[in-house]
């Protein structure tokens, strides 16, 4: 039972390069999300989706694409990076496509270090 | 809106003695409440949710957490600290009825455990 599995694990990229994080999960979850954690601000949201074909913005969504084709998957997509995207990225899924609440949890990948130079 | 303040960014405590992590929320409506933990360079594990069957949360691991609706806080506690506990935890709050269906993060609390 994998779970939700990320790749790649750790990426280095130069400023204006793009690139794709995978984010797969196994449960036939309906709700994924994408979150990225800095020192001391917790994680923050980065868009989300309730379904396949169905994406929407979270908190800090900007200089980042997704799409859902697929129940399994979520990319995270780069269009042009930047140093202020040096982050740790985590993909999280969830059973109802409400999202999270008493009845249910997040379930959390193992996260992508990026680090923009 | 729903916010989430986690008190302590550190908490320093020696093997054997209690261990207090203080979080107060805010929610427009009743929250779901989390506690997860993050040891380094791992992802996040639940510890222990509020389902609203009980105010004493029991979770993994020896830790229990409190709902103080009337304090707007879900402290998170263990009677004796192990080696094994120093992590990252993180206060989280959900409420389904925003539009993002998302969770909240509190900032983090590291807890380390001295010898």
């Amino acid at each position: 039972n994998a779970g939700v599995t990320q790749t790649p694990k750790f990426q280095v990229l130069k400023t204006g390069q793009s690139m794709t994080l995978q984010c797969a999960q196994d449960m036939n979850h309906e709700y994924m999300s994408w979150y990225r954690q800095d020192p001391g601000m917790g994680l923050r949201l980065i868009h989300y989706s309730v379904g396949a074909g169905i994406t929407d913005q979270g908190e800090v969504p900007n200089g980042y694409n997704v799409s859902r084709s697929t129940t399994e998957d979520f990319p995270l997509r780069l269009l042009s990076a930047a140093p202020s995207q040096t982050s740790v990225y985590f993909c999280a899924s969830s059973y109802s496509p409400q999202g999270v609440n008493m009845n249910t949890e997040a379930f959390f990948g193992q996260g992508t270090r990026l680090t923009v130079v | 809106a729903q916010s989430v303040t986690q008190l302590d960014s550190h908490v320093s405590v020696s093997e054997g003695t209690p261990v207090l992590l203080r979080c107060n929320y805010s929610s427009s409506y009743s929250p779901s409440l989390f506690w997860y933990v993050q040891h380094p360079n791992k992802g996040l594990q639940l510890l222990l949710k509020y389902t609203s069957a009980a105010t004493l949360v029991k979770g993994i691991n020896g830790f229990e957490a409190e709902f103080k609706k009337s304090e707007t806080s879900f402290h998170l506690t263990k009677p004796s600290a192990h080696m094994s506990d120093a992590a990252e935890y993180f206060c989280v709050v959900s409420d389904p009825y925003t539009g993002r269906r998302a969770l909240t993060f509190g900032s983090g609390t590291r807890l380390q455990v001295q010898p």
